[in-house]
């Protein structure tokens, strides 16, 4: 069975600092993989996803870059963290067109 | 006009009684659809898939899909305290990678 590995779990960090959130899949080969973010009391965002290695498509313009070194390994990070990067990120796979979206367990990450 | 809408609720709902969620989306060419739980904390679960018109119905759970009026519904049946969670619909457009979410409806299960 897939399954799908996010860390950490939490993370706090001062602004202006940089980041890197990792996410891996297992039982599955070439899967479309994402990147969502969540702000408290608010719905799931968009940030970037990848139907291959090296493929990013970036949905909302902001300080945060997405890679794909490996078919499946998605990393998501930062060079400097603003205050309104907090939130709640999430990594999801899925199979392909048409498929639904299965989530890690999510990285709270909180920018001081 | 957001993609997709939901009432953000909450939604009260005595225990044993039906939940009635209710769904809309803007592009009419959607093909996939999709129901989530979201307890707080926690990241979202899939609990429904839905593609044709009509219901589908999945233990306590039961979607229902109208692409002519461009709704879609989740039903929960003899709803437990443990149904208390916001519920997420997702919408794939047509020949699409991407899911666009709804803001969730909260549903509270009163015992």
């Amino acid at each position: 069975s897939q399954t799908i590995h996010q860390w950490p779990a939490t993370l706090v960090q001062p602004v202006g600092s940089p980041l890197s959130l990792e996410c891996t899949v297992e039982g599955t080969s070439n899967p479309n993989l994402y990147w969502y973010r969540q702000a408290a009391g608010r719905g799931l965002q968009l940030l970037f996803y990848s139907v291959g290695i090296g493929q990013i498509s970036s949905e909302v313009p902001q300080n945060l870059s997405a890679s794909r070194p490996q078919d499946r390994q998605f990393i998501l990070s930062s060079k400097k963290l603003l205050l309104s990067d907090s939130g709640f990120y999430l990594c999801a796979w899925s199979g392909g067109l048409s498929s639904p979206l299965h989530f890690g367990n999510g990285t709270r990450l909180t920018v001081t | 006009q957001k993609e997709v809408e939901q009432n953000s609720g909450p939604l009260s709902v005595p225990e044993g009684a039906i939940a009635s969620l209710n769904c809309t989306y803007s592009d009419r060419g959607s093909q996939s659809f999709f129901w989530y739980r979201q307890y707080s904390g926690k990241s979202p679960e899939l609990i429904m898939s839905i593609y044709s018109n009509g219901d589908k119905e999945d233990g306590r759970f039961t979607a229902q899909l109208n692409k002519a009026s461009q709704y879609v519904s989740l039903l929960i049946r003899d709803s437990q305290p443990s149904d208390s969670a916001t519920y997420l619909c997702a919408v794939i457009k047509a020949a699409g990678n991407k899911l666009t979410f709804g803001g969730g409806t909260r549903v509270l299960v009163k015992p």
